[in-house]
C-alpha cells in the first residue's frame, strides 16, 4: 500500500489557476472512480473538497474542481484566494477494498 | 448537527495497548460505514481502518494487521478501535471519519504518544 504520489509544493498568485497531480497504479487510482481530495489548515481536521473524482460536496466553492486521466487523478483550484493556502491529500479506494493517501501537497498563495 | 468526538488518546509504553473510542451524534449511525484515519506529528494522512455499517466487513492498513482492531456499537452510536504492541511510529492523531467514497465528517481527533 504504497502511498499516491503528490508533488510537495505548488504555489500561485492571487486569481491564478493551480493543479495538483496525484499519480497512484490500476490498482487504485486508475481502477476506481474513487479518489478524493482534502483540504487541511495547520492544527484543524481535514475537510472534504472533492468526493468520487469530481463532485463537490454542498457548501465547497466551485473554484475547486477534479479529474482523473489513467491513473493520475488532478485538484484545480481557480481564482487562487489566501485562505487556499493549506495542504491538500488525494485519496484513492484501492483493490484490496482499502484506503490510501497522497503523499500531500502544501499549496502557498504567492 | 453532526458530531464526531474521539477519546481515549494518551501517553503509552511500546508494546502497550490503548483503546480509542469515537462518540457519533447528529446521524443515524447505524446507516454508515466508518474509517479511522492517522496523522504523525508534522506529517501527511494515513488511512487506518474501515467498517461497514453494520460491522460485518472490515479492512486495514497492512501496516496495522494483526495489531488494530476496529470495531462498532451501533447501539451505542460509538466507534471503537483497540490497538496493542504499539510502536513509536504509532504516535499520530487518530481521527474517526464517516464516509465511503469520501470522508465527509471527521472528529478533532485525539492523539497517541507512544514513548518510553
Amino acid at each position: 500500500q504504497s502511498a499516491l504520489t503528490q508533488p510537495a509544493s505548488v504555489s500561485g498568485s492571487p486569481g491564478q489557476s493551480i493543479t495538483i497531480s496525484c499519480t497512484g497504479t490500476s490498482r487504485d487510482v486508475g481502477g476506481y472512480n474513487y479518489v478524493s481530495w482534502y483540504q487541511q489548515h495547520p492544527g484543524k481536521a481535514p475537510k472534504l473538497m472533492i468526493y468520487e473524482v469530481s463532485k463537490r460536496p454542498s457548501g465547497v466553492s466551485d473554484r475547486f474542481s477534479g479529474s482523473k486521466s489513467g491513473n493520475t487523478a488532478s485538484l484545480t483550484i481557480s481564482g487562487l484566494q489566501a485562505e487556499d493556502e493549506a495542504d491538500y491529500y488525494c485519496s484513492s479506494y484501492t483493490s484490496s477494498n482499502t484506503r490510501v493517501f497522497g503523499t500531500g501537497t502544501k499549496v502557498t498563495v504567492l | 448537527e453532526v458530531q464526531l468526538v474521539e477519546s481515549g488518546g494518551g501517553l503509552v509504553q511500546p508494546g502497550g495497548s490503548l483503546r480509542l473510542s469515537c462518540a457519533a451524534s447528529g446521524f443515524t449511525f447505524s446507516n454508515y460505514e466508518m474509517n479511522w484515519v492517522r496523522q504523525a506529528p508534522g506529517k501527511g494522512l494515513e488511512w487506518v481502518s474501515y467498517i461497514s455499517s453494520s460491522g460485518s466487513s472490515i479492512y486495514y492498513a497492512d501496516s496495522m494487521k494483526g495489531r488494530f482492531t476496529i470495531s462498532r456499537d451501533n447501539a451505542k452510536n460509538s466507534l471503537y478501535l483497540q490497538m496493542s504492541s504499539l510502536r513509536d511510529e504509532d504516535t499520530a492523531v487518530y481521527y474517526c471519519a464517516r464516509g465511503y467514497s469520501g470522508f465527509v465528517y471527521w472528529g478533532q481527533g485525539t492523539l497517541v504518544t507512544v514513548s518510553s
